[in-house]
């Protein structure tokens, strides 16, 4: 799986959209982007992925560049349930790639 | 429909003392996942089944055995517990088939180890 790289924190204001970077400069061809939130020690749950081409849920919007080296994602309109650790994974969707977690961003909405 | 069932939620153990711990999940999932995590970390895969009859060693397999039951289940035993195996443990599920969505997470085990 290919490395992504995201900052450790982020804050943003209740009510605004927050938009999570993601790098993955080194992703191969048939690796799909996948986020997933962690609230509070919960078990991580899934929000969204992508392979090229721009995508959207009920949850948020995914945001993935043409030379697919980064992505992000948007939470339209942050609550304070939002608040979360987010993470990236770079996963190809053949076979049985497992997830592997990285670090995360913690995710604050301020109110 | 309850997803990925874990149990129990909170242990404490003495060292050298063994246990199970249980999960279970309703949706016709074909792999089963084991992680564990540690405060401030990410999660780190410790075993896995891809498929009933079938289970193979993640990132951090030392000192834990897996039985995968039957589809539905899909155990972890610490034969000897330690402190360094203090975490939270977390089952997964996931359809294996290429339009794979995620993984379904459970709530997790709280274990403690003294």
């Amino acid at each position: 799986d290919a490395k992504t790289t995201q900052p450790p924190s982020m804050d943003c204001a209740e009510g605004r959209a927050a938009n999570l970077p993601c790098n993955h400069s080194t992703i191969s061809g048939n690796e799909y982007v996948y986020w997933y939130r962690q609230i509070h020690s919960q078990g991580p749950q899934y929000i969204i992925h992508g392979l090229k081409n721009n995508e959207t849920n009920e949850m948020a919007s995914l945001i993935i560049t043409e030379d697919r080296k980064s992505s992000t994602l948007i939470l339209p309109h942050a609550t304070l349930r939002d608040t979360a650790v987010y993470y990236c994974i770079a996963r190809s969707n053949f076979g049985n790639e497992k997830l592997t977690f990285g670090t995360g961003t913690r995710l604050t909405i301020i109110p | 429909n309850a997803g990925v069932t874990q149990t129990p939620k909170f242990q404490v153990l003495k060292t050298g003392q063994s246990m199970t711990l249980q999960c279970a999940q309703d949706m016709n999932h074909n792999s089963m996942y084991w992680y564990r995590q540690d405060p401030g970390m990410g999660l780190r895969l410790i075993y896995y089944s891809a498929s009933e009859g079938t289970t193979d060693k993640g990132e951090v397999p030392n000192g834990y055995n897996v039985s995968r039951l039957n589809k539905r289940e899909f155990s972890l035993r610490l034969e000897s517990a330690a402190p360094s195996q203090t975490s939270v443990y977390f089952c997964a599920s996931s359809d294996s088939g290429f339009f794979n969505y995620g993984y379904t997470f459970g709530s997790g085990t709280r274990l403690t180890v003294v």
